[in-house]
């Protein structure tokens, strides 16, 4: 079983404060995604990763896919109130190319 | 609606009964999946449809959990005989295409379980 962990588990900062969350697995992935989930919400996609050493950005996200496919990074510059909310990463797993592994995600806080 | 929409949004069962959760996808979209999220955890996959067809039921923890997509649009988890355990968020996801990698899944909701 391909297993993804995600550091740290949860993180509380101020507002403009700069962030990194990682995920991390000792299996190479053929991608990986980036989900934000908020509370009572279903996860919505941020990004997918594809390439190894791949730096993807959104707006002040930006995404980093490790050389070797086996770990991640989301790193939030001038983080607001809100991006708030659950960070998933997941990839697909068990040799299939759909049925997506998740990690248990980075809680954050951003406080005003 | 444009999402995936699911019904109910909460669910209150006591134990050992039945229930069904319901899941509408995005019109057209070909592939459907059910995950189960328990309270801190990530989702966790559960099964997969293409169209009608049950590709993928591997997720499912028991005999008690059965999934039907019988028209290839709307989809019903069934949970019979309830445990406590079974107490999660059930997720529904669909995508346009046949299972491609990095299609992207639209999650709905979900439905929060919670057995008494």
């Amino acid at each position: 079983t391909q297993l993804l962990e995600q550091s740290p588990q949860f993180l509380s900062i101020q507002e403009g404060e700069n962030l990194t969350v990682y995920c991390n697995s000792s299996s190479v992935f053929s991608s990986l995604q980036w989900y934000r989930q908020e509370p009572g919400e279903g996860p919505v996609l941020l990004v997918t990763v594809v390439t190894g050493g791949e730096v993807k950005k959104l707006k002040r996200l930006t995404f980093q896919f490790g050389d070797a496919r086996k770990d991640s990074s989301l790193h939030i510059t001038a983080a607001q109130t809100g991006d708030t909310g659950l960070y998933l990463c997941a990839g697909p797993s068990g040799g299939s190319n759909y049925k997506l592994t998740f990690g248990k995600g980075t809680l954050l806080t951003v406080n005003p | 609606g444009a999402g995936v929409s699911q019904s109910p949004r909460y669910k209150v069962a006591k134990r050992g009964q039945d229930v069904a959760l319901r899941c509408d996808p995005i019109s057209g979209h070909v592939s459907l999946f059910w995950y189960q999220q328990a309270l801190g955890q990530g989702p966790e996959f559960l099964t997969y449809f293409q169209n009608e067809a049950q590709l993928d039921k591997s997720g499912l923890p028991s005999d008690r959990f059965f999934a039907e997509r019988p028209e290839g649009s709307v989809s019903t988890l069934k949970i019979q005989r309830t445990q406590q355990e079974d107490s999660a968020v059930y997720l529904c996801a669909s995508s346009l295409d046949r299972a491609r990698s990095n299609q992207p899944q639209h999650f709905g909701d979900g439905t929060r379980l919670s057995i008494l």
